[in-house]
């Protein structure tokens, strides 16, 4: 988990706030990822971004947005917070491969953000 | 949309027992499969995983089971241990260097004394 760090750890907002959520990563991966878990909901992706040039949407893209600051860094905004996002986030790196046609994708997950929007 | 549909949503099981989480794809595209195991307060990590060109993968007291006709997986926890009490995430993705997981919706197992 030290590898990947996630700031703040836990955010107390109200609606309508703007929100960042930060994730910095020492691994020198490529890929970085942000999830939201809701309890019986799983793991559901937001955003990714496979290199610093590359922003794709998730699952889950409405009201959030994204900036690739650098190689290292991945950073997830509420624009205008709601109560239904509250939540707990994560930020995840990869770093693939393929090796003899069988491709490797291995997540690292930071500790989460426990967000909470009264 | 791509779905992995995971049971049961919580498992209670004796210390010593064995532990079965189950997983069902539709995507026959997908050809990688992990479980991450989560701790509470804690990110999910990688538990274990396996392809399609075997049938089974053991590591330790973790085992994958694949059954690629039925299209289904399982983790098996054998020798159950109050340590393991954590939630359990299945998923999957394409052999592609542009694909991303799709989680299963997690296991809350408890594993008692």
């Amino acid at each position: 988990d030290a590898d990947v760090t996630q700031t703040p750890r836990n955010r107390i907002t109200k609606t309508g706030k703007r929100i960042m959520l930060e994730c910095s990563q020492t691994k020198g991966h490529d890929r970085m990822y942000w999830y939201r878990q809701d309890p019986g909901l799983g793991l559901r992706l937001i955003y990714y971004s496979f290199d610093v040039k590359d922003i794709n949407k998730g699952e889950i893209s409405d009201g959030y947005s994204v900036s690739r600051q650098a190689q290292a860094k991945f950073s997830l905004s509420l624009e205008s917070a709601i109560p239904n996002q509250t939540a707990l986030y994560f930020c995840a790196t990869s770093d693939f491969s393929f090796r003899a046609g069988v491709s490797y994708n291995e997540q690292f997950f930071g500790p989460g953000t426990r967000l909470t929007v009264l | 949309q791509q779905q992995v549909k995971q049971s049961p949503q919580s498992l209670i099981v004796q210390k010593g027992g064995i532990s079965i989480i189950n997983c069902a794809y539709e995507n026959t595209a997908f050809d990688y499969f992990p479980w991450y195991q989560q701790f509470p307060g804690k990110g999910p990590a990688l538990l274990i995983a396996i392809r399609p060109d075997v049938s089974e993968k053991k590591e330790g007291r973790f085992t994958i089971s694949f059954n690629k006709s039925a299209k289904q997986f399982s983790l098996h926890i054998m020798d159950s241990q109050p340590g393991d009490s954590a939630t359990y995430f299945c998923a999957a993705s394409p052999n592609s260097g542009y694909s991303t997981l799709t989680f299963g919706k997690g296991t809350m197992l408890l594993v008692s004394p």
